[in-house]
């Protein structure tokens, strides 16, 4: 079956602009996260959700962030007033269940690059 | 906190040789292990995962990894490296103490290269 797709595949902005991110998880898939990963870095975790509601979101940066999952299937990273320190790959994964023990499928993921 | 590092941000061998690529969590309770794979502008692919019960995993591509607790690291090897192998591997890990199992922490990768 099909992946977990982000779209877009690349985006670019300037200082100050506003960006949303997609993340399209597998389907039946009940759990949601979003990592970022910097150049020459590992994934950091952002959010992840449960259903609807954002379970953990102790990862977003600042208040410039946020995710929002309405149906409980695509979400969408917001990302406000951007940064140029904001420039990274934004990875999005889904799992079927929650637990450490469930593998979590990452998407190819979004490179974001603010002028 | 819980960490997580992987010794060698670079690592190259020659084909058919082995391939040993190195992690160690901080932790005093044992966490979930993972190991992912990231080719070239592909997302991480699980490699393998140590959860409960038997130390030695075995994963796709002939890679296997053994969790040791007294020395609290899970290196990752495969006997006879191939040419494909060449990537980025990142070791992960998750725990109840570290926030929550669903939040993996990542070693910042160590990049594999094979040559002939």
């Amino acid at each position: 079956g099909a992946g977990v797709s982000q779209t877009p595949s690349n985006k670019v902005t300037e200082k100050g602009k506003y960006v949303e991110l997609r993340c399209d998880p597998i389907s039946g898939h009940t759990a949601l996260y979003w990592y970022r990963q910097s150049l020459g870095q590992g994934p950091e975790f952002l959010i992840y959700f449960q259903g609807t509601g954002a379970a953990d979101d102790s990862g977003l940066p600042n208040d410039r962030f946020f995710a929002v999952r309405p149906e409980g299937s695509v979400s969408t990273l917001k990302i406000q007033r951007t940064e140029r320190g904001d420039s990274a790959v934004y990875l999005c994964a889904s799992s079927l269940g929650t637990g450490g023990s469930e593998t979590q499928y990452f998407g190819p993921g979004t490179r974001l690059l603010v002028l | 906190a819980q960490s997580v590092t992987q010794l060698g941000s670079h690592v190259s061998v020659s084909e058919g040789a082995l391939v040993l690529l190195r992690c160690n969590y901080s932790s005093s309770v044992p966490p979930y292990l993972f190991w992912y794979v990231q080719y070239p502008n592909q997302g991480l692919q699980l490699l393998l995962k140590y959860t409960t019960g038997a130390t030695l995993v075995k994963g796709i591509n002939g890679f296997e990894a053994e969790f040791k607790k007294s020395e609290t690291s899970f290196h990752l090897t495969k006997p006879s490296a191939h040419m494909s192998d060449a990537a980025e591997y990142f070791c992960a890990v998750s725990g109840s103490f570290s926030g929550g199992y669903n939040k993996l922490i990542f070693g910042a990768g160590t990049r594999l290269a094979v040559h002939p």
